[in-house]
């Protein structure tokens, strides 16, 4: 079964700061994966996601992200932060059977 | 399109009521999920349609929980009794068919058992 792991359940950078979000999947096959936020009391929206292709994926906000199948990863990144991405994300995997699977979470705080 | 439509946006009620939380999905997706979003478990799959018919319920907590699609345009989700350890918040999210596709969340359903 497809599972996703998130590592670092609060990540706290400086405004101006690299961003890096970290998920690991596990899959027996080609997975599709998914990186998600959630602003307080807001449903889960779509960053970005990689299906096939180019492995390095851009998202909305300045976000990317990179499969890197080697490594089972698909971290999420951005060059700077800034204060309005403040906020929780989600990694995940929709598997065979067409399940979407979530990691834990990300919480993403950001110093002045 | 409005987007996935959930109510009611909060919910309190009291140990032992029945609880039915709805959704609308997105018109023309054919698969429909319910997850339930606590601090201490995260966000957890309940229960899987695919073109109105349950793939797969085995995150559905218990016997107290269950999930209806009488039709493309509406789900429930009922709870009875309910417990306090049932306050949670409940998204509902749809997609189209397709394993490549991502899923559209509803601003979920506050729930408080008091």
């Amino acid at each position: 079964a497809q599972s996703v792991t998130q590592l670092g359940s609060h990540v706290s950078v400086s405004e101006g700061a690299l961003v890096l979000l970290r998920c690991n999947y596990s899959s027996s096959v080609p997975p599709y994966l998914f990186w998600y936020v959630q602003y307080p009391n807001q449903g889960l929206q779509l960053l970005l996601k990689y299906t096939t292709g180019a492995t390095l994926v851009k998202g909305i906000n300045g976000f990317e992200a990179e499969f890197k199948k080697s490594e089972t990863s698909f971290h999420l990144t951005k060059p700077s932060a800034h204060m309005s991405d403040a906020a929780e994300y989600f990694c995940a995997v929709r598997d065979s059977a067409s399940k979407i699977i979530f990691g834990s979470g990300t919480r993403l705080s950001i110093r002045p | 399109d409005a987007g996935v439509i959930q109510s009611p946006r909060h919910e309190v009620t009291e140990m032992g009521q029945e609880v039915t939380l709805r959704c609308k999905p997105i018109s023309g997706h054919n698969s429909l999920f319910w997850y339930r979003q606590t601090m201490m478990r995260g966000l957890e799959l309940l229960i899987y349609f695919n073109n109105n018919v349950p793939i797969d319920d085995s995150g559905m907590p218990e016997d107290r929980f269950s999930a209806k699609m009488p039709n493309a345009s509406f789900s429930t989700l009922k709870i009875q009794p309910s417990e306090p350890r049932d306050s949670a918040v409940y998204f509902c999210a749809s997609s189209p068919t397709g394993a490549m596709t991502e899923a559209f969340f509803g601003q979920g359903t506050r729930l408080t058992v008091v």
